[in-house]
């Protein structure tokens, strides 16, 4: 079973301005890792995923992550953020049978 | 139009009540999950079944019960809610590719 952790709880950036959140994932066997975005009130949003090929996967409304064995890493970027941006970004794994696990989740917080 | 949809959206309940919340899927999906969401907490898989009739436990499944009748539906039942209960709770289904498919969520309060 994998394990995924976000660092940073919560991320402030400017609108036009680059943002990168990271995860890091244990390995427990299949790589399936992905990105959600819960928008305040809602369900989660599918972003992107990587399980295997190019490392850089490309994702919704421009967001992209690359996928590093060396580090253990799956870190989100997105090159300019609008203010429609701001919400609440998940890491999950592949933990069996099709499920997730998810991290705790990073806020970030588009200002204008 | 909404793929998956939960009933109640919110629901207020007493301690030692019974409560179920429902989920529909028209995505034709086999998989179907439940998770809560607690404040500062990531979600956490309470239930998950891949094929009607049968469900499966997930890393919380104490004080939870799952039912899949079909395809489209799947059911959290709390037989005796508790306090510690009170969160969001999604509906998720997903096909074999694993991109999960999300609810709207239901915000239960035990009181």
């Amino acid at each position: 079973t994998q394990t995924v952790s976000q660092s940073d709880a919560h991320v402030t950036v400017f609108e036009g301005d680059s943002v990168e959140l990271r995860c890091n994932y244990s390995y427990g066997g299949s790589i399936y890792l992905s990105w959600y975005i819960q928008h305040h009130g809602r369900g989660l949003q599918f972003l992107l995923k990587y399980y295997s090929g190019n490392p850089v996967v490309q994702g919704v409304n421009g967001f992209e992550a690359e996928f590093s064995k060396s580090d253990s890493s799956f870190h989100l970027r997105k090159a300019s953020v609008h203010w429609s941006d701001s919400a609440v970004y998940f890491c999950a794994g592949y933990q069996g049978g099709r499920a997730l696990i998810f991290g705790t989740g990073t806020t970030v917080s588009v200002s204008p | 139009e909404a793929a998956v949809t939960q009933s109640p959206r919110s629901k207020v309940a007493v301690t030692g009540g019974k409560v179920t919340l429902s989920c529909h899927q028209t995505n034709n999906h086999d998989y179907m999950y439940w998770y809560r969401q607690d404040t500062g907490h990531g979600l956490r898989l309470i239930h998950y079944s891949y094929v009607a009739d049968s469900t499966e436990k997930g890393d919380i499944p104490d004080g939870y019960k799952a039912s899949r009748p079909s395809q489209e539906n799947f059911s959290l039942i709390l037989e005796l809610a508790s306090l510690s209960q009170t969160a969001v709770y999604f509906c998720a289904s997903s096909d074999v590719r694993g991109e999960q498919y999300f609810g709207p969520g239901t915000r239960l309060t035990v009181l």
